[in-house]
């Protein structure tokens, strides 16, 4: 069965920091980009951050880029999100998802459970 | 950035037909997926690629797609599919590719 599992969420005051992990299991997870997104309590869902399979690309939303950073280690099948610098409006429960492809388009499928991450003081 | 407009709400009786709509500039020329969030829950894809429905999906579900809308339709309504529904696009010509639309909650009346 296809997993993810997140973790490392919690409560942080503004201007601190925090880092989530995504462990995969169930398939070849060196073989998928994978990415993060978001959702604020009441709102829909916002896309964070993606990466390639090998890390070789990387993309954030604006939102975010200059204080997040992502990362993966396909040796211990495991997607990471380093947030710093986070304020109020980070608050919102993290979801992992795997992404899916074809010649023209790309989704997300599975998604992780997510973890909630809270930003106050 | 390319924007995705959903209605906020849809209301139906079980039995009967619930459309949900996707609005987007030639969204037609996209590929749209849609993806279902119970309460409490994480979102679960229900058609992926304007049609195809992933293994485990009902029949009931279905999508299509053309000029400015795409359609999320579900059949025989029951109970259990009153859930906020989001569709998705990847706009492979914008530096912000993974783009969500507004979500409906779908009510079963």
């Amino acid at each position: 069965e296809v997993q993810l599992v997140e973790s490392g969420g919690g409560l942080v005051k503004p201007g601190g920091s925090l880092r989530l992990s995504c462990a995969a299991s169930g398939f070849t997870f060196s073989s998928y980009s994978m990415n993060w997104v978001r959702q604020a309590p009441g709102k829909g869902l916002e896309w964070v951050s993606s990466i390639s399979s090998s890390s070789s690309y990387i993309y954030y939303a604006d939102s975010v880029k200059g204080r997040f950073t992502i990362s993966r280690d396909n040796a211990k099948n495991s997607l990471y999100l380093q947030m710093n610098s986070l304020r109020a409006e980070d608050t919102a429960v993290y979801y992992c998802a795997r992404t899916m492809t074809t010649v023209t388009t790309l989704w997300f499928d599975p998604w992780g459970q997510g973890t909630l991450v809270t930003v106050s003081s | 950035s390319y924007v995705l407009t959903q209605p906020p709400s849809v209301s139906v009786a079980p039995g009967q037909t619930a459309r949900i709509t996707c609005g987007g500039n030639n969204i037609g020329s996209k590929s749209v997926h849609w993806y279902q969030q119970k309460p409490g829950q994480a979102p679960v894809l229900v058609v992926y690629d304007d049609s195809d429905r992933p293994s485990g999906i009902p029949e009931r579900f279905s999508g299509s797609n053309s000029g400015n809308t795409a359609t999320l339709t579900i059949s025989r309504v029951e109970a259990g599919d009153e859930a906020d529904y989001y569709c998705q696009v990847w706009d492979s010509s914008s530096d912000h590719p993974y783009v969500f639309g507004t979500g409906t909650k779908v009510t079963v009346l």
